[in-house]
């Protein structure tokens, strides 16, 4: 098992560009997310899926895209990147469950914008 | 709503300390309370957790107990080595679909 895994590991992008951060687990999980990491404010929920075909918005959902096409896959989309926006990304994944299921995270993706 | 509060970072210790750190919450239903560790370069890793009340999760030396009345999952070492350093992250799930909440991190280091 690779896990969960997360492409690409360093990005620099001008303001105003697109770009799509990969995420992909071959564990089968039915729950996937994506949360960004800033100095001092933990991390926070962009956008979660509970299946393919299915997502929802998080806490932080703004200058976000998410699909779910494939339980394995869950791409998350910058459409124009701002400064703002510079961060690490992390995916999750976990299996499903009702309550106190482990979260599986991805090594992450920083990212830079201009 | 729901929100996680840690102490704020960083903890200097020496090796073979004690180690505390401090996490409470605030959720409106019966959440599922974890920490997470984060070593440098790298993803969170869970360390343990604890899914109702009075539950006590541990994990390599490190306790945490799940005490409702006080709302609070504080992480405890009786001795910590300096393999120990890195970010420790307390986080909340809801009930359903596991949507999780965490802290803002607590950065720990451990000087031989």
């Amino acid at each position: 098992n690779a896990g969960v895994t997360q492409t690409p590991k360093f990005q620099v992008l001008k303001t105003g560009q697109s770009m799509t951060l990969q995420c992909a687990q071959d564990m089968n999980h039915e729950y996937m997310s994506w949360y960004r990491q800033d100095p001092g404010m933990g991390l926070r929920l962009i956008h979660y899926s509970v299946g393919a075909g299915i997502t929802d918005q998080g806490e932080v959902p703004n200058g976000y895209n998410v699909s779910r096409s494939t339980t394995e896959d869950f791409p998350l989309r910058l459409l124009s990147a701002a400064p703002s926006q510079t961060s690490v990304y992390f995916c999750a994944s976990s299996p499903p469950g009702s309550r106190g299921e482990t979260q599986y995270f991805g090594p992450g993706t920083r990212l830079l914008v201009l | 709503g729901n929100s996680v509060t840690q102490m704020e970072g960083p903890v200097t210790l020496s090796e073979e300390a004690f180690l505390t750190i401090n996490c409470t919450y605030t959720a409106t239903g019966y959440p599922s309370l974890f920490w997470y560790v984060q070593y440098p370069g790298e993803g969170l890793q869970l360390l343990l957790k604890a899914t109702k009340a009075d539950d006590k999760g541990s994990n390599k030396g490190f306790e945490a107990t799940y005490r409702k009345e006080t709302t609070s999952f504080h992480l405890e070492k009786g001795s910590v080595q300096v393999s120990d350093s890195a970010v420790y992250f307390c986080a909340l799930s809801e009930n359903n679909f596991n949507k999780f909440y965490f802290g803002s991190g607590t950065k720990l280091n451990v000087k031989p």
